[in-house]
């Protein structure tokens, strides 16, 4: 199967600056990449997603970019604010199924 | 909308009992259900693949004799654990695919399963 990997593994940055959040996969095939925010003991929720013919998708203060070629994509949050802080995960989608990445503890310090 | 609600949220069992999970999708039909595997602090592993009136894909390394899926209707999945072990211990969390969507996916508030 697909095999994606996320890095850092844990992020803290200052309320207000800007946190990066990288992932790369394994398979060509992965034609659709969706991130998601997980809070403490709740579900995941999708932020943001991109599909593998757009280049960078922007929304509000998120955005992803895809490298294609590379095969890596990358989250982006600006203006970072405490209710930032979560558990991020990146997945590539390959022949209907999900593959998740690691996880990125982000804490935004007030 | 698109509201996925899992049942039980917490389970404590025996070792040697098997150990049902349900997963519904309550204001949409769901052609495709995930099941994912979450060990603490770490990510979702798909565990397997159900899609409404066929039998579920397993990824490698699940076991399907262990972990059943059954998918009956568009909204309603169910995980069996059979046969529990302390190292099924885990968060169980399903996800659903509206028949309408290709990407989409919810997921539900999870499972913590405890074998005791």
């Amino acid at each position: 199967g697909e095999n994606v990997e996320q890095h850092p593994s844990t992020l803290s940055v200052q309320e207000g600056d800007s946190a990066v959040i990288k992932c790369t996969y394994s398979d060509s095939a992965s034609n659709y990449f969706p991130w998601y925010k997980q809070e403490l003991g709740k579900r995941p929720q999708l932020i943001i997603d991109i599909r593998s013919n757009v280049g960078e998708k922007k929304d509000q203060r998120i955005a992803v970019t895809l490298n294609k070629t590379a095969k890596h994509f990358s989250l982006h949050i600006t203006e970072t604010q405490p209710e930032d802080s979560a558990v991020y995960f990146c997945a590539a989608r390959v022949f209907n199924k999900f593959y998740f990445g690691s996880g990125t503890k982000l804490n935004v310090k007030p | 909308g698109a509201v996925v609600s899992q049942h039980p949220s917490w389970v404590i069992c025996k070792s040697g009992t098997s150990v049902k999970i349900e997963c519904r999708s309550l204001d949409f039909q769901a052609t495709t259900m995930f099941w994912y595997r979450q060990f603490p602090k770490q990510s979702l592993m798909l565990m397997a693949t159900s899609n409404e009136g066929s039998k579920a894909t397993y990824e490698q390394g699940v076991e399907k004799d262990k972990f059943l899926i059954n998918h009956a209707s568009l909204t309603l999945s169910t995980l069996t654990v059979t046969s529990a072990h302390p190292e099924d211990s885990s968060f169980y969390i399903c996800s659903a695919r509206p028949r309408a969507s290709v990407n989409e996916q919810f997921f539900g508030p999870g499972t913590r399963l405890t074998v005791l």
